[in-house]
């Protein structure tokens, strides 16, 4: 149980294209998922808290214009990469949090590898 | 804001050695402790939690954690690594009642058989 997938897996785009990026909560139903952005050799860094039904909670430095995230039911959030920039490539990492287990406890997607050229 | 620190970027054991590794977090309410752990090609996973009660938590795979409230502690430790160890671990905290994590840099560990 408690599986989370991303969609794509890798994706290579040019610059000034936007690019889609799906997670998904398999077997389980999330009304919390979250984004993050990891760096070589650097730790995970919250991006953004996606709540379901409503505007996402954005971490300080984070363009809210840049990365639309969206979170239109409880297995799936979205986060647009818009107009992407050589600089936005990165490994983005969702994850969520199963709301039947009232537990603090995030389960982690296999993350999405973004090229931008 | 809470942080996080692991105190060691890269660990290289030989199998059958014993294992810990550092994390500190600064945060001055309560809080939960997770460590995770990323095998090569694979998600995040999560080894073991602390949110209250005992502070010596065992986890998956033979790992356990120990939380020193007084040091702002929750060292990782194995009795004896496997090849199969060979990962990267992640501490990462959160304040109690949030869901929020904020997570220590990783530390790389390299398990030679």
């Amino acid at each position: 149980g408690a599986v989370v997938s991303q969609h794509p897996s890798r994706v290579i785009c040019k610059s000034g294209t936007s690019v889609k990026i799906e997670c998904r909560s398999l077997d389980f139903q999330a009304t919390t998922m979250f984004w993050y952005r990891q760096f070589p050799k650097k730790s995970l860094m919250l991006m953004a808290t996606s709540n379901e039904g409503s505007k996402a909670t954005y971490e300080q430095g984070v363009e809210k214009d840049k990365f639309l995230i969206n979170h239109a039911s409880l297995t799936l959030s979205t986060l647009t990469v818009t107009s992407a920039h050589p600089e936005d490539s990165s490994f983005y990492i969702c994850s969520a949090r199963d709301v039947t287990s009232g537990l603090n406890e995030q389960f982690f997607g296999p993350g999405t590898r973004l090229t931008v050229l | 804001a809470q942080s996080v620190s692991q105190h060691n970027h890269h660990v290289i054991l030989s199998e059958a050695a014993s294992l810990e590794l550092g994390c500190n977090y600064s945060y001055g309410g309560t809080v939960n402790l997770f460590w995770y752990v990323q095998y090569p090609g694979q998600h995040l996973q999560l080894l073991l939690k602390y949110f209250s009660g005992d502070p010596l938590v065992k986890g998956i795979k033979g790992f356990e954690a120990e939380f020193i409230k007084s040091k702002f502690s929750f060292n990782l430790r194995k009795p004896s690594v496997q090849w199969s160890d060979t990962a990267e671990y992640f501490c990462a905290v959160s304040p109690s009642g949030y869901s929020t994590l904020t997570f220590g840099k990783g530390t790389m560990l390299l398990v030679s058989p």
